[in-house]
């Protein structure tokens, strides 16, 4: 049973181009939850989503920033415009259905961006 | 603004040793407490806790959580150089997202 998977690992941009992450969640599960992870800072939430819903986007800068969870493919948190900013470990994490219960989640190996 | 708070933020032991890990939290909504271990990759899923007092358990791990006192504590007893991790501390709330403390940094010498 494969894990959360996401690609790519590691990704450089200049400033000014787009970044797009791409995340598969583990077989049967339905929830995916993206999450930054600055240097010296813990992670941060960014937003949660199920198939063509977002949930719960609080986390997510206001601008340049937009994720999707397509009916069919992965997960993909998109970044416009990056800049220097931006370069941090960005980790997707997978759960089964919630149902007012509570799961634990599931984190792929994250995709370290590097704006340059 | 839901906070997780731990402590220390590192700690140098020596192979052997017993250590332990606090997390205290200030959040709305709380759903559970969970501890993962991260090294240079994704963090990886220790335990879940949702109910006061019952303490679990794998192998030389253990938590407790104590939701009057709004903590939880992981103990790691004999340790070995492979424990040296970051430990994180997340609180689920609200649709279930996750709430992180900055993690302590745990090193074991041999």
């Amino acid at each position: 049973n494969a894990g959360v998977m996401q690609n790519p690992r590691h990704l450089v941009r200049r400033r000014g181009q787009e970044a797009r992450l791409r995340c598969s969640p583990m077989k049967g599960h339905s929830h995916v939850y993206w999450y930054r992870q600055l240097p010296e800072e813990g992670l941060k939430f960014m937003v949660y989503l199920q198939k063509e819903n977002i949930i719960d986007e609080s986390g997510m800068p206001k601008e340049r920033f937009s994720a999707e969870f397509p009916k069919e493919g992965p997960s993909i948190l998109r970044i416009q415009q990056v800049v220097r900013g931006d370069s941090a470990a960005y980790f997707c994490a997978s759960s089964p259905m919630t149902s007012g219960v509570s799961y634990e989640q599931y984190f792929g190996p994250g995709t370290r961006l590097t704006v340059t | 603004e839901d906070k997780v708070v731990q402590s220390p933020l590192s700690l140098v032991v020596h192979e052997g040793d017993t250590v332990t890990l606090n997390c205290s939290y200030e959040v709305t909504n709380f759903r559970s407490l969970l501890w993962y271990k991260q090294e240079k990759k994704a963090p990886t899923f220790l335990f879940m806790l949702t109910s006061s007092g019952i303490e679990k358990k794998s192998g030389r791990l253990s938590s407790i959580l104590d939701k009057k006192e709004l903590f939880s504590i992981l103990n790691i007893t004999a340790t070995q150089t492979g424990d040296s991790a970051i430990y994180l501390c997340a609180v689920s709330t609200g649709y279930s997202t996750l709430t992180f403390g900055k993690g302590t940094m745990l090193l074991v010498s041999p």
